[in-house]
């Protein structure tokens, strides 16, 4: 079955400490991996997807096919990374139908 | 571009009524996608429309049915509403299906609520 997990309901940390926003998938076959953000009172919009290997923010994540993971990190967290962060994965060539996880909220405090 | 519009924002309904959601994708963007959030929860794929026609579908009963018109806009219909229909319906447009062109941009949703 495709499943996307996300442990962490809510994770809070200080501002300049390192986040690490968990993923986990199952998916038999070559997923695409995302990461979804959504601030307070905006849309859903898109922050990564594996196959970019593109920073945005500050933000990485590496697909680990062995772990069957795609975590979101980042060194430092500010203030402003304060938001809903939802991992999602598509099939290859399904044509972009995506499967959430539950989302993990983050808090970064003063 | 105003991106993708959704519209009512917020509409309320009773039990068994029928409700309608419009959708107007990205400019440029020819594929719609509707996904419904219940509170506290990430998004589900309900179906996907191309070329006016579903494409895909996911574990949704025929109560929910769609639309795309020409223009590429798309409706989303669910008929005997439920209780349990209440959530955010959140509609997607991407500017194709192959590999490369999924990336789904995000409208502001329609908050429904079903008393």
């Amino acid at each position: 079955a495709q499943r996307v997990t996300q442990p962490e309901k809510l994770l809070s940390v200080f501002k300049g400490a390192p986040v690490e926003l968990k993923c986990n998938y199952s998916y038999s076959g070559s997923p695409e991996l995302f990461w979804y953000v959504q601030y307070s009172r905006q849309r859903l919009q898109l922050l990564l997807r594996h196959i970019s290997r593109e920073s945005i923010k500050g933000f990485t994540a590496d697909l680990n096919k062995g772990e069957t993971s795609f975590h979101l990190k980042k060194p430092f967290a500010q203030e402003e990374d304060s938001a809903m962060y939802y991992c999602a994965l598509s099939g290859y060539n399904q044509g972009g139908k995506l499967i959430f996880g539950q989302g993990t909220e983050l808090s970064v405090k003063p | 571009d105003a991106g993708v519009t959704q519209s009512p924002t917020h509409l309320i309904k009773t039990r068994g009524q029928q409700v309608t959601l419009r959708c107007s994708p990205k400019s440029g963007h020819d594929t719609v996608s509707w996904y419904q959030q219940a509170l506290g929860q990430g998004p589900q794929f309900i179906f996907q429309y191309y070329e006016e026609e579903e494409r895909q579908r996911g574990n949704f009963p025929d109560r929910f049915s769609g639309h795309q018109f020409p223009n590429y806009s798309s409706e989303l219909n669910v008929n005997a509403l439920l209780l349990g229909d209440s959530a955010l319906y959140l509609c997607a447009s991407s500017p194709g299906v192959d590999r490369g062109k999924e990336t789904q941009y995000f409208g502001p949703g329609t908050r429904l609520l079903v008393l």
